[in-house]
């Protein structure tokens, strides 16, 4: 079975550009989760969702962040307009309540704003 | 807030040494407990969990946990380190299913030969 998928794997630009993330949940969950990891702060929720809907993004770190949702197989996390301490590692991970409680995550983007 | 304490940011062993990775939680309610791991360059795989039931779990490769809920602890043992280990290892709990994971620090695992 597929896992979850996210694209680009890697990712550089520079201050100022869009960035787009990518995710594909694994096939049936119905919550799905960005997280995003650095040094600095370790791995931190940024938002989550339950079948399609928002449910915390609380984590989200201001405006320049926004997560949608738009079916079962697909989201997007996107930052407008990155800056340099944006640079992480952002994963996304799924779920199937209340059936699992574990989280299965992506391979990840690494993501460099120079 | 709900939070994950891993002492020891890094841990050292030498291969066929036992492996312990200390987690502790901070919570009156016993939450649902994970342990994950994370290769160079990877996501997290998950190593094992604990939601009901028996409080010694096992998992993947070896690894074992038991949940004590008297001193709100989920160590990761493993009696006999490999070389094929070294990651670093993350604990994390849930309180619902379906809610975001909380986690720790993680440890760096360096297994030696």
């Amino acid at each position: 079975d597929a896992g979850v998928i996210q694209s680009p794997r890697h990712e550089v630009t520079e201050m100022g550009q869009e960035v787009t993330l990518r995710c594909k949940p694994i096939s049936g969950h119905n919550s799905l989760f960005w997280y995003r990891q650095t040094m600095m702060r370790g791995l931190e929720l940024l938002i989550y969702f339950n079948n399609n809907v928002p449910i915390d993004d609380s984590g989200m770190p201001e405006d320049r962040f926004s997560a949608k949702m738009p079916n079962a197989s697909f989201s997007t996390l996107k930052i407008q307009p990155s800056e340099p301490r944006d640079s992480a590692v952002y994963f996304c991970a799924s779920s199937l309540p209340p059936k699992n409680y574990e989280q299965y995550f992506g391979p990840g983007t690494r993501l460099t704003v120079t | 807030a709900q939070s994950v304490t891993q002492l020891g940011s890094h841990v050292s062993v030498s291969e066929g040494a036992l492996v312990l990775l200390r987690c502790n939680y901070s919570s009156s309610v016993p939450p649902y407990l994970f342990w994950y791991v994370q290769y160079p360059n990877q996501g997290l795989q998950l190593l094992l969990k604990y939601t009901t039931g028996a409080t010694l779990v096992k998992g993947i490769n070896g690894f074992e946990a038991e949940f004590k809920k008297s001193e709100t602890s989920f160590h990761l043992t493993k009696p006999s380190a490999h070389m094929s280990d070294a990651a670093e290892y993350f604990c994390a709990v849930s309180y619902q299913a379906g809610t975001a994971l909380i986690f720790g620090k993680g440890t760096t695992l360096s297994v030696s030969s």
